[in-house]
């Protein structure tokens, strides 16, 4: 059973263009959730997501940031006109359900130059 | 949500069991504690949870005294791969739907 799936592992931007960051949950997994860990620092909640439905938003930053996943493919987290602060990795975590321990993805590293 | 408190960093050598204790004095009665392993440029990586008392699977142990106000995880015979950063995280139902970390416990293991 494939773990978590997360494309790509490095992206560079250039401040001002978009990011798109791709989550492919463990098979029979439909809550999806999103953290961002600065360099440093514990990883810090985003977003929690089931299909086609936003549970949690409470972590997501009010603008330039979105979350979705569609009832068909991977779930997307989407920064758009990226600063230098965005610069972080990225990881998503599934679970069974929201009772269940979420297991986590490998990470997107995330430069914007 | 609980806020926990472990230390920073420890420092262990091969073979030896190494313990790393988590505080959480307001932890709730609905509250789990689940341990996560985080190498560098890696996504966390599950460990262990447990309600109370004694908690053990392949990889670890995790002691839960009575009152619940504290947690050790022990790992038996450390090797230098067990070098990561270690987190304590407390949450109802075994996994809040957002997890909180901390700063967690860097391990390092030393030949």
């Amino acid at each position: 059973n494939a773990g978590v799936m997360q494309n790509p592992r490095h992206l560079v931007r250039r401040r001002g263009q978009e990011a798109r960051l791709r989550c492919s949950p463990m098979k029979g997994h439909s809550h999806v959730y999103w953290y961002r860990q600065l360099p440093e620092e514990g990883l810090k909640f985003m977003v929690y997501l089931q299909k086609e439905n936003i549970i949690d938003e409470s972590g997501m930053p009010k603008e330039r940031f979105s979350a979705e996943f569609p009832k068909e493919g991977p779930s997307i987290l989407r920064i758009q006109q990226v600063v230098r602060g965005d610069s972080a990795a990225y990881f998503c975590a599934s679970s069974l359900s929201y009772q269940e321990t979420q297991y986590f993805g490998p990470g997107t590293r995330l430069l914007v130059l | 949500l609980a806020k926990t408190t472990q230390p920073i960093s420890m420092d262990s050598y091969e073979g030896q069991e190494v313990n790393i204790t988590c505080s959480h004095n307001n932890i709730a009665t609905n509250d789990y504690i689940t341990w996560y392993q985080q190498f560098p440029s890696q996504g966390p990586r599950f460990i262990i949870q447990g309600y109370k008392t004694k908690v053990t699977n392949e990889v670890a142990s995790l002691f839960i005294p009575a009152d619940r106000k504290s947690s050790t995880l022990s790992l038996p015979r450390v090797s230098l791969s067990d070098t990561a950063v270690y987190y304590c995280l407390v949450g109802p139902s075994g996994s809040a739907r957002q997890l909180t970390f901390g700063s967690g416990t860097q391990l390092t293991v030393l030949p």
